[in-house]
This record gives C-alpha cells, structure tokens and sequence, in this order.
C-alpha cells in the first residue's frame, strides 16, 4: 500500500513569516511530486511539481525533494492571509496519491 | 488559460438512481482521470482514462461504476444505481502526454439521499 504522511495541522504562522510544510511517502520507486492548493470546498491546485532532489523555487514557494529520506517539503515565504488553505502533497505512480493534507492558517 | 470544466456542480439523486457525471479536459491532454473526495476526507484515485481505455483503477471503481469519452472533447463517469456513500466531490483530471502534471477540474458534488 503507497502512503502519503502529511501532519494534518492546523498550523498557525503570522502574516510574513514563513510556513513549512511536510510530507514522507513510502514508495521509493516514486519519482514525481507535487503540492496542491485546497481551499475549502474547491478543487486542487497545482502550484509546485518537483521530480529531482533539491530545491525548486517559484516565487514566494520552494518545494524541496530528497528521496534518500522519501521527504518532500513545500515552504511559502512572506505568507499572506490568502495562503489560507489546505496545502496537499501528492506522489504520482501514474494515478496521484494524495497525502490528509496540512491546514494552513496565516494570520494578520 | 484552458480549464477542465465539469457539470453540473451540483448533483442530487436518490440512492439507486444512476448519474452520469461530465467533464471537459484541456484539449491537447491526452490522459484522464476521476478522482473523488468524501468530506474531510483524502483526494482518492478512481480510474485513468488514455487511448480509449481504463489504464488503472482502484478497488472504489467496481463495477457500479463505468467511464466513457462518447466524443473527441467529453469525459463521462457513470454510477449505476447510487448508494448513499457514494455521496462526495468527484473531481475530473487531465494532464499531457509529456507531463506528470495533473489539473484538475471545479468539481461535482454529488449528494445521494
């Protein structure tokens, strides 16, 4: 059975900081990965796909891949309010396996 | 930008009845997915959809459950006779051939009653 760990939060940071986002997932022969946007009651959205180790930045977004631990992470700088969401992580086999989700609140 | 649309929004059905749930993947993509979400619950994989046929499906998509591209732009899933946890939000997916990226559509939430 492939997993996809996430803490499910809340997790609370002020408007600014930056917020960290985790995700394990059991299956080594994975080999892409993604972040996805929830806000409540919509569909994801994409916003970081990541497919090799290290870093990769987007604007106010860095995912961060190592495979060697099965860990990826998704930070978001200068968080804003509107960051407010549900942040999914996702392994792709072909299908996505979604991991519970992480519940963002960013506060003023 | 090119959008997956899916219709309608909103679906309500009573247990035993058969809906028919539609989406319009993004033109050039060539794999299509169901994937649903029970309330405050996982994203969890339905089926894939690539030339025509199911590539993969999960042990949700029994045989209550069937797939169809009736024309070169829509995508249909089909439940039988609804049950009264089959209630959720059934989201529609498509990526290109050349890309893992999925994108997906607005949703429908289904209510059985």
């Amino acid at each position: 059975q492939k997993e996809v760990e996430q803490n499910s939060g809340p997790l609370s940071v002020p408007e600014g900081a930056i917020a960290s986002l985790n995700c394990t997932y059991s299956d080594r022969v994975s080999q892409s990965f993604f972040w996805y946007r929830q806000y409540s009651g919509k569909s994801p959205e994409l916003i970081m796909s990541i497919y090799s180790n290290g870093d990769k930045e987007d604007g106010r977004f860095t995912a961060q891949l190592n495979k060697a631990s099965q860990y990826v992470s998704l930070l978001i700088r200068d968080s804003q309010p509107s960051d407010s969401a549900t942040y999914l992580c996702a392994v792709s086999y072909g299908k996505l396996t979604f991991g519970q989700g992480t519940i963002l609140t960013v506060h003023p | 930008e090119p959008e997956v649309t899916q219709t309608p929004s909103h679906q309500v059905t009573q247990m035993g009845q058969e809906v028919i749930l539609r989406c319009v993947p993004i033109s050039n993509h060539l794999y299509f997915y169901w994937y649903r979400q029970i309330l405050g619950q996982k994203v969890e994989f339905l089926v894939s959809f690539y030339n025509n046929e199911i590539s993969e499906k999960s042990e949700i998509f029994d045989d209550q459950f069937s797939v169809e591209r009736p024309d070169g732009s829509n995508f249909t899933l089909k439940i039988r006779s609804t049950k009264l946890e089959d209630s959720a939000m059934y989201f529609c997916a498509s990526n290109r051939k050349s890309s893992y990226e999925q994108y997906f559509g607005p949703g429908t939430r289904l209510t059985v009653t």
